[in-house]
């Protein structure tokens, strides 16, 4: 049984470029939410999908953006990345929206600007 | 809005010792609560949760009982070994959030035999 894949596991950008992460849920799960851990922090929820659509978002910037695909996975896409933009991106997936469901975590993809 | 408070870290214990981390939430609604654990090289995993007052999670010898008179949710384990060693992280999920989980900011546990 697969769990929540991503890829790449490191990135390096310059300041200024895009960069695009990807995520595979765990199978049978068909909601994707994606978090932001800054070092010594917990994770703080960027936006989750559902049925393909954003239906929550936290306190971040449009320059942060998604997609869900027919397939349950997704990506997160950041523009004009800033320095404060280097953290730990996490994908976690569940079933359904319901509160009690919990997340099944990735290993995340580590993203460092310079 | 949603808010997680843990005792801070890092924490360091005998192996056998009795371990008690302390985690206080603020919510609207009546939340879910979760512990998460990030052993070293590792993703998050669920540790255990609670979805109802006066519900106690368990698991791997831990437990946390969800308090709602005090807004708490303990993690506690009666005798710590090397092997728990890790992050452990206080979450919850609120129904007038659903899928939005509020982390707290972790506390290292470091056991040592």
């Amino acid at each position: 049984d697969a769990g929540v894949t991503q890829s790449p596991t490191h990135l390096i950008k310059t300041r200024g470029q895009q960069v695009t992460l990807r995520c595979s849920p765990k199978s049978g799960h068909d909601t994707v939410s994606w978090y932001q851990q800054a070092l010594g922090q917990g994770p703080q929820f960027i936006f989750q999908y559902y049925e393909e659509e954003e239906r929550q978002r936290g306190n971040f910037p449009d320059r942060f953006s998604g997609h869900q695909f027919p397939n349950y996975s997704s990506e997160l896409n950041v523009n004009a990345l800033l320095l404060g933009d280097s953290a730990l991106y996490l994908c976690a997936s569940s079933l359904g929206q319901g509160a009690n469901s919990p997340l099944h975590f990735g290993n995340g993809t580590r993203l460092t600007v310079t | 809005g949603n808010s997680v408070t843990q005792m801070e870290g890092p924490v360091t214990l005998s192996e056998e010792a009795f371990l008690t981390i302390n985690c206080t939430y603020t919510a609207t609604g009546y939340p879910s609560l979760f512990w998460y654990v990030q052993y070293p090289g590792e993703g998050l995993q669920l540790l255990l949760k609670a979805t109802k007052a006066d519900d106690k999670g368990s698991n791997k010898g831990f437990e946390a009982t969800y308090r709602k008179e005090t807004t708490s949710f303990h993690l506690e384990k009666g005798s710590v070994q090397v092997s728990d060693s890790a992050v452990y992280f206080c979450a919850l999920s609120s129904d007038t959030n659903a899928g939005k989980s509020t982390f707290g900011d972790g506390t290292t546990l470091t056991v040592k035999p």
